[in-house]
Parts: structure tokens; sequence; C-alpha cells
């Protein structure tokens, strides 16, 4: 089964970007990569995802490498709202997703 | 516009009990998920409807069961409650469930099996 790993933390100051990575290694042709965040006792956001290209949006931007075994959600200027836990995930087909960990974002003003 | 409701949003049982975990979308999705998030790990799916009429097992299905009583509306019910199943719960709802799909999530139900 396709898989992600994220690191479990990450920190940046306020206004600073942020590059959040993901490894994939054993993504399919068809699975798109989605990023979702959760904010404290909150239910997951969508911020963006991307199968190939990369993508922008209002939220942020992912960047997907070229043998897509690994993508980047970049937060162009980090907030202290941003403070979340951030998934990457897999939408592998058939209605299954594949939740990591996720990387808790520390943001210091 | 609510998006995604979910009722109720605690809930404590003892061991044995049932209750039945509600939720509602207003946004005409095809399809709808239950998730459960255990402390510090991220997302399980538990069960999933494609369309109306429709339903699916997920990942970890064992002790639950699930009704899509209508497009809007997606019932989650533990028969006989158990401590493993206390955990927060998550309704979600996407237009058709392909893989580019956004998926809208409720709240969550905290609930808490002693």
């Amino acid at each position: 089964d396709a898989k992600t790993t994220q690191p479990n933390s990450m920190e940046s100051n306020e206004e600073e970007p942020v590059h959040l990575p993901c490894n994939h290694s054993t993504i399919s042709g068809t699975d798109y990569i989605h990023w979702y965040r959760q904010l404290p006792s909150q239910g997951p956001e969508y911020v963006i995802h991307g199968l190939t290209s990369n993508v922008n949006n209002r939220m942020a931007s992912l960047a997907i490498a070229e043998d897509r075994k690994s993508s980047t959600l970049i937060l162009h200027r980090a907030t202290l709202r941003d403070a979340a836990v951030y998934y990457c995930i897999l939408y592998t087909g058939g209605f299954k997703t594949i939740f990591g960990a996720g990387t808790r974002l520390f943001v210091k003003a | 516009n609510a998006g995604v409701t979910q009722t109720p949003k605690f809930q404590v049982l003892k061991t044995g009990q049932s209750m039945t975990l509600q939720c509602a979308q207003d946004m005409n999705h095809n399809s709808m998920y239950w998730y459960r998030q255990d402390p510090g790990m991220g997302l399980r799916l538990i069960y999933y409807s494609a369309s109306e009429g429709t339903t699916d097992k997920g990942e970890v299905p064992n002790g639950y069961n699930v009704s899509r009583l209508n497009k809007r509306e997606f019932s989650l019910r533990l028969e006989s409650a158990a401590p493993s199943q206390t955990s927060v719960y998550f309704c979600a709802s996407s237009e058709w469930g392909t893989t580019a799909d956004t998926q809208y999530f409720g709240p969550g139900t905290r609930l808490t099996v002693l």
C-alpha cells in the first residue's frame, strides 16, 4: 500500500516561508497528492492538491518532484494562525485515503 | 451553508452501551465518510458511502455499522461500545469521491467509553 512519511514537527518564525516535506516513494501513477491541515480541536481542512505539476492557490503552493516520490507544501509567509498539524495524503482511488501522522508546525512570533 | 455537521459533540458511554453518531451535509455531495482519530495519530477510514444507497468498509470497520439515510445524512452506530473505541470521530463528504476530489470535514464527535 502507498504510504507517506513526514517529519513529526517543524518550527518557523512568523512572516517567514515554511517548506513542509513529504515522502511517498511507493506512489502509483494515478494517485493524487493532497494536503490538509488540522487546527486544534477541529476537523481537517483542505489546503491544496496535485498530480504531477506544481500547484498554487491562495493558501499555499505544492511542489511535486519530477519522479513524484516526494512533494513539498510551501507556506509563503507563516502566520500564527498557520500553527496546525499538516497531513500529506495520497488518494489512491476506490475511496481509500492514506493519512500519515502529519507534521505539527509551530510558528514563533 | 453549514457544510458538514455532526451530533453530538461529546459523548461518554459505558462499555456495552450503544449509540448512533449523526452526520449531515448540505453541499449536495454524493460521497460521505466516517473516520476515527486516536491521540497523536492520523485519521483512519471506518466506512464510506460512495453514493446514496451504497456503503462499504474502510480500514477499521469492526465494531461499527453505518446507514446512508438519504443523500444528506450518514450515521455511524456502535452496537456495543468498547474502551478501544474511545476516539474522536469525523464525518466528511466529497462531491464524487474521485482521487482529485476535496473532502470537507465536520467538527468531530469526541467519544469516551468507560
